[in-house]
């Protein structure tokens, strides 16, 4: 069965700083993998996918994703980071047509 | 392109009431998600739906708990009797397939049980 882990709850990074949210994966089969990010009193919105292409994904808002499958991880980036992208963020898996399995959160806070 | 509508937005009720929460998908997905959210267990995902049909509630907590897909556009929770402990954000979310395909969201419902 597949499972992710996101390393650290909470990560704090001053305005313009890079953004490094860490996720690591279990899977049986090449997986399909995700990251989500949640606003305030809002659902999750998809960020990015990975699906077997291209191993360095590129998102929304400027952020990416690099799969590497010799550390099982895929996490995720951004050069700089801005006030805006304050929120909670979360990695998903899934082993093809098996559910989605969400780590349980990363919650980016931005120092000014 | 409307997204996935959930009503209603809050829910405020006494301990022992039955609460209903409602989710449109989004048309031509053929699944549809049951996810609760809190601060100590994160987010869980109760049951879904295949087709209208449920494919697996492992995730529903008890008996209490109850949920229906009538059509492809429309399914209900229920909890019957409610009990504090059920008070979290619930969430809908729909897909074209498993899988390989994201799920999109709806914006939740906010259930507080007094």
């Amino acid at each position: 069965a597949q499972s992710v882990t996101q390393l650290g709850s909470h990560v704090s990074v001053s305005e313009g700083a890079l953004v490094l949210l860490r996720c690591n994966y279990s899977s049986s089969v090449p997986p399909y993998l995700f990251w989500y990010v949640q606003y305030p009193n809002q659902g999750l919105q998809l960020l990015l996918k990975y699906t077997s292409a291209a191993t360095l994904v590129k998102g929304i808002n400027g952020f990416e994703a690099e799969f590497k499958k010799s550390e099982t991880s895929f996490h995720l980036t951004k050069p700089s980071a801005h006030m805006s992208d304050a929120a909670e963020y979360f990695c998903a898996v899934s082993d093809r047509d098996d559910k989605i399995i969400f780590g349980k959160g990363t919650r980016l806070h931005i120092l000014p | 392109d409307a997204g996935v509508i959930q009503s209603p937005r809050h829910e405020v009720t006494e301990m022992g009431q039955e609460v209903t929460l409602r989710c449109k998908p989004i048309s031509g997905h053929d699944y549809l998600f049951w996810y609760r959210q809190t601060m100590m267990r994160g987010l869980e995902l109760l049951i879904y739906f295949n087709n209208n049909v449920p494919i697996d509630d492992s995730g529903m907590p008890e008996d209490r708990f109850s949920a229906k897909m009538p059509n492809a556009s429309f399914s209900t929770l229920k909890i019957q009797p409610s009990e504090p402990r059920d008070s979290a954000v619930y969430f809908c979310a729909s897909s074209p397939r498993q899988g390989s395909q994201p799920q999109h969201f709806g914006d939740g419902t906010r259930l507080s049980i007094l």
